[in-house]
């Protein structure tokens, strides 16, 4: 069974640009997760989409937004980059509902200038 | 606010030791509880999970740990490690009523002398 898939394994930009990271789910898996690992903070929650609609958000500015396709798979927008956006972002799938462990993928190491 | 404790952030055992792996968290109600791992190079790997019932759980590896509500902890434990259980260990928290979001705590990187 295919895990979690993300890209790019590595992205580099500078400030002010606009970065796009995507991942793929588990096969059946139709909630997606998105999780940053900045330098010092830990893992922070910063988005959860199931069936397409955003059901929760952490707290993060409005310049990270994504979305969910079709398919489960999604994408994650960081706008207008900052420094301090630099870090690893994750993104985890479960199955729907409640009581689902999520599984991680490897992860967009992002990088900005 | 919610938060997740791991007490320490560094531990450094011998082969065949006992493991013991401390994680706290702030009350919130309703709870499920999950031990992460991830090995060097390699992505993050559920351990183990809890949502109800005995609070002693068995995961992968040999690993076990037991939740006590009464102190908001979750402990990891192993009998006797091995050389292969090098790793971070995160303690991740899913607090039911603020939406399939984990709360994970601070890591911590476990290293194992052959």
């Amino acid at each position: 069974e295919a895990g979690v898939t993300q890209s790019p394994t590595h992205l580099i930009k500078t400030r002010g640009q606009q970065a796009t990271l995507r991942c793929s789910p588990i096969s059946g898996h139709t909630s997606v997760y998105w999780y940053q690992q900045a330098l010092g903070l830990g893992l922070q929650f910063l988005l959860w989409y199931d069936e397409g609609e955003e059901r929760n958000r952490g707290n993060f500015p409005p310049r990270f937004s994504g979305r969910q396709f079709p398919n489960y798979s999604s994408e994650l927008n960081v706008n207008a980059l900052e420094l301090e956006d630099s870090a690893l972002y994750l993104c985890a799938s479960s199955f729907g509902g409640e009581n689902q462990p999520q599984h991680f993928g490897d992860g967009t190491r992002l990088s900005i200038l | 606010a919610q938060s997740v404790s791991q007490h320490n952030h560094h531990v450094i055992l011998s082969e065949a030791a006992s493991l013991e792996l401390g994680c706290n968290y702030s009350y919130g109600g309703t709870v499920n509880l999950f031990w992460y791992v991830q090995y060097p190079g390699q992505h993050l790997q559920l351990l183990l999970k809890y949502f109800s019932g005995d609070p002693l759980v068995k995961g992968i590896k040999g690993f076990e740990a037991e939740f006590i509500k009464s102190k908001f902890s979750f402990n990891l434990r192993k009998p006797s490690v091995q050389w292969s259980d090098t790793a971070e260990y995160f303690c991740a928290v899913d607090y039911k009523a603020a939406g399939n979001k984990l709360t994970f705590g601070g890591g911590t990187r476990v290293l194992v002398k052959p």
